[in-house]
């Protein structure tokens, strides 16, 4: 299958500055790619839905000036969790919807974010 | 509204039996089907997908079918092994306009050598 990867695997930061992590569809191009946060022993939750050349679609509830996506070409969208504090500390994964009639979608390994 | 549900929640078997997963889902006009595979603190890898119009797919050891009538999807794993323990997520995808993606909770397989 598709392959999609994520970057970096794990960060941990001080609370107030900032992060961010990348996803790259390595074998494909993804007009779509969708961030998705995890929290221990749940499933998982849509943050946002990134399209490539236009602002995000962010899911209700979550701040789109504290997780900011930006999908600036079609192998490279990013999520930058701005001032982050402890609360933000979870599971980030991503993933990339391959081209054509079929929707199967990739998912990057997935980011560990931990804030101090 | 669709909702997914997994059941078991959590399952254990001794190595080389057959098994059964299921995924349940309130609302039969979705675009696909998909099941994935997570490892504990990984991302998830796609097993199997399968379009609303198809009624299986299989994959090595792995078959899913999809009955959207009911609304019920099942995994079958043949002769699992200790490397098939991992979370298995079931994942609906709407048909119509807003194709968003309604995730199960996942079951725990565990299997044990």
């Amino acid at each position: 299958g598709a392959v999609v990867s994520q970057h970096p695997s794990w960060v941990i930061c001080k609370s107030g500055t900032s992060v961010k992590i990348e996803c790259r569809s390595l074998d494909f191009q993804a007009t779509t790619m969708f961030w998705y946060r995890q929290f221990p022993k749940q499933s998982l939750m849509l943050m946002a839905t990134s399209n490539e050349g236009s602002k995000a679609t962010y899911e209700q509830g979550v701040e789109k000036d504290k997780f900011l996506i930006n999908h600036a070409s079609l192998t490279l969208s990013t999520l930058t969790v701005t001032s982050a504090h402890p609360e933000d500390s979870s599971f980030y994964i991503c993933s990339a919807r391959e081209g054509g009639t079929s929707g199967e979608l990739f998912f990057g390994e997935g980011s560990r974010l931990t804030v101090l | 509204k669709q909702e997914v549900t997994q059941i078991p929640a959590a399952l254990s078997v001794p190595e080389g039996e057959n098994l059964v997963l299921n995924c349940s889902f309130t609302d039969s006009a979705i675009y696909n089907l998909q099941w994935f595979r997570q490892d504990p603190g990984k991302g998830l890898t796609s097993l199997l997908l399968i379009q609303s119009s198809q009624r299986e797919q299989t994959s090595g050891r792995l078959n899913a079918s999809l009955d959207k009538s009911s609304g019920r999807s099942t995994l079958y794993i043949a002769a699992s092994q200790p490397g098939d323990s991992a979370t298995y997520l079931c994942a609906v995808r709407r048909a119509g306009n807003n194709r968003k993606l309604i995730w199960g909770l996942g079951t725990s397989l565990a299997v044990n050598p």
